[in-house]
């Protein structure tokens, strides 16, 4: 079975503040997918970042950095210099291969950036 | 502009009266997929489809109908809405290659009363 754990369930920063969002999943299959999505408080889902299973590499697109660690199992987003536009619910997703489509999601981290 | 249109963004009804939402892609993907997301939950898979005429149950199905009739298309209907059926309803497609994740619709919020 697959599962996302993102144990941190409200984060507050001031703004300017690095924050690292976590994010830990399972699953017993060797080629899978890791996502980040994003969602604003107008509701929508915006797509982040994917990785796949053989690709550890880390990532850095302007102030957003992810760091995908086979060995623990975590995919952890990091947003350095904070601002107030980063406020959204934050959440990471795993598919596998054998998944029946599906992308299976953490909780969510509501991120607050106070100014 | 690749994108899943949803509809409606906002509904309130009533329990028990049949309702549809409407979800339709312009990207000639292949795969569908209705998601309801509820608080402390994230999102939950309630049915797919991986082609024309080719649907199935995701992880909470119950209560809810899906039908496949053309590529574009993927309407959810709840026959009899109860009040556990308000939620925020996502409606995405896929090329099939999964790798490449889902595109989302904006999103329907659903009020059962």
């Amino acid at each position: 079975a697959q599962k996302v754990t993102q144990a941190q369930t409200e984060i507050s920063v001031v703004e300017k503040e690095d924050v690292t969002l976590d994010c830990v999943y399972e699953t017993r299959d060797t080629t899978y997918y890791l996502f980040w999505y994003k969602q604003p408080p107008s509701g929508e889902l915006v797509f982040l970042i994917r990785r796949n299973s053989f690709d550890e590499q880390n990532e850095i697109s302007g102030r957003y950095s992810w760091n995908f660690q086979k060995s623990t199992s975590s995919f952890n987003f990091t947003i350095t210099a904070s601002q107030v536009v980063d406020s959204a619910v934050y959440f990471c997703a795993l598919s596998v291969v054998t998944g029946a489509n599906n992308l299976f999601f953490g909780t969510g981290t509501r991120l607050t950036v106070i100014p | 502009e690749a994108q899943v249109t949803q509809n409606p963004r906002y509904l309130i009804t009533v329990t028990g009266k049949k309702l549809t939402v409407t979800c339709s892609q312009n990207m000639n993907h292949e795969y569908m997929s209705w998601y309801r997301q509820d608080p402390g939950l994230g999102l939950r898979q309630i049915y797919y489809s991986m082609n024309v005429e080719v649907t199935d149950k995701g992880d909470v199905p119950e209560g809810y109908k899906v039908s496949r009739k053309e590529k574009r298309n993927f309407p959810l209907i709840l026959e009899s809405p109860s009040p556990n059926q308000t939620s925020l309803y996502f409606c995405a497609s896929s090329s099939g290659q999964l790798s490449y994740g889902y595109t989302f619709g904006s999103g329907t919020r659903l009020t059962v009363v």
